[in-house]
């Protein structure tokens, strides 16, 4: 069964400092890779996804993520944070047929100080 | 025009009693999916249905009976509550079965007391 692993659980950053939250996954097949967000009292929002072609994708709000196959890791990244990014975010995994539906990891509380 | 509305918001209801979380899409989803998110805010998948067929079951109590009776539903309904039944439920719809992204409502907590 995969597994997807989320490093950090809590993190604190101050406004305009730079991201990066780690993901690995444990699937070595075919993979469709995800990051939702979830702003407080909110539902889950996608962010943005994988499916194939370039590795570096590009989503809402200045986030974007790499996905590296040879390290099973889709990394979120964000250049410069904000207040309104303190949410829980999630990354997860669906393997290639969807036969599983997601697998999400285990979220990271993320907290940005003004 | 909310794609996928699930109601309640919030349910807080005694040990031992039966309640149903209802789900509704209007995206014309193929696939609609019911996620519980605990109180550490864990998501995992409960149950799958594809073109109103059960897809994925997974490690649920049978107390616990979804019950979709067209494509754009699929209600959740709990018989025998328990104490750790209190959670995040989440329901959400994808276009078809794997290789689009998920639509997901904006969660029922249940709280059992």
């Amino acid at each position: 069964a995969q597994s997807v692993s989320q490093h950090n659980h809590h993190v604190i950053l101050s406004e305009a400092a730079s991201l990066e939250l780690g993901c690995n996954y444990s699937y070595g097949g075919t993979v469709n890779l995800f990051w939702y967000v979830q702003y407080p009292g909110q539902h889950l929002q996608l962010l943005l996804k994988y499916f194939s072609g370039d590795p570096l994708v590009k989503g809402i709000k200045g986030f974007e993520a790499e996905f590296i196959k040879s390290k099973f890791s889709f990394n979120l990244r964000k250049p410069s944070v904000q207040w309104s990014d303190t949410a829980e975010y999630f990354c997860a995994v669906m393997q290639g047929g969807g036969a599983d539906g997601l697998t999400f990891g285990k979220g990271t509380h993320l907290i940005i100080q003004p | 025009d909310t794609a996928v509305s699930q109601t309640p918001k919030y349910l807080v209801t005694q040990m031992g009693n039966d309640k149903s979380i209802k789900c509704e899409q209007n995206l014309g989803h193929d696939t609609m999916y019911w996620y519980k998110q605990d109180s550490k805010k864990f998501l995992k998948i409960m149950f799958s249905y594809n073109n109103k067929e059960l897809i994925i079951n997974e490690t649920v109590p049978n107390r616990f009976s979804p019950k979709s009776p067209d494509k754009a539903h699929l209600n959740l309904h709990i018989n025998s509550l328990e104490l750790g039944d209190s959670a995040v439920y989440f329901c959400a719809s994808s276009r078809k079965q794997g290789s689009t992204e998920a639509f997901f409502g904006q969660g029922t907590r249940l709280t059992v007391v």
